[in-house]
């Protein structure tokens, strides 16, 4: 699976909108863009997940670069609950599985 | 629909004994994953069920790790004899069988082998 490149972290202040960027400047025509989230001792969350087209849903939007070598999960207005570990993932071809890298601690601000 | 169900939720076990993890994923997923988080490390992945198939074990880290799927329903997870190493968050998860669906994850087990 292709690499993906995220900030350590990200602070945002409650209430305020959220733009998570993610490089994967290697990827591949079949590659799928996810977005997974962590929250303290729970299991991964899935997010949203795209191909080329930007995408929306009711817990966030994904940005896709045109050249998709760049993607932005967008949180439209950040609460409390959203402090997580955001990962942004590439799966390739096949029925391949989620391979997780480091994501970005997002904390956010009351 | 209800999720995925892992337990126990926690485990402590002495170092040398045995411990099975129980995965429960959503009805009619036929895909199930395992993954492992160690303290400070990224979560790992480390086998693929597709129904009672071993579809990749790639990740399991050696022979004392023992995943089945009896049935393509439910999987265990057993690790026999446990070592300090072994001590983690042990996460399942189950899909529908396309590649571009989402992943849904259990809360996890975390063991803790003293």
């Amino acid at each position: 699976d292709a690499k993906t490149t995220q900030p350590n972290s990200m602070e945002s202040n409650e209430e305020e909108p959220v733009h998570l960027p993610c490089n994967h400047s290697t990827i591949s025509g079949t590659d799928y863009i996810h977005w997974y989230r962590q929250l303290p001792s729970q299991g991964p969350e899935y997010v949203i997940h795209g191909l080329t087209s930007n995408v929306n849903n009711r817990m966030a939007s994904l940005a896709i670069a045109e050249d998709r070598k760049s993607s932005t999960l967008i949180l439209h207005r950040a609460t409390l609950r959203d402090a997580a570990v955001y990962y942004c993932i590439l799966r390739g071809a096949g029925n391949t599985p989620l391979v997780f890298g480091k994501g970005t601690r997002l904390s956010v601000i009351a | 629909e209800a999720g995925v169900t892992q337990f126990p939720s926690h485990s402590v076990i002495e170092k040398g004994q045995t411990v099975t993890l129980r995965c429960d994923p959503i009805s009619g997923h036929d895909n199930l994953y395992w993954y492992r988080r160690v303290m400070g490390k990224e979560i790992k992945f480390l086998l693929h069920f597709v129904k009672e198939s071993k579809q990749d074990e790639s990740g399991m880290p050696n022979n004392r790790f023992l995943a089945e799927r009896t049935g393509g329903t439910y999987s265990t997870l057993k690790v026999q004899p446990a070592e300090l190493e072994d001590s983690g968050v042990y996460f399942c998860a189950s899909s529908q069988v396309t590649r571009s669906g989402g992943y849904t994850f259990g809360s996890g087990t975390r063991l803790t082998v003293v």
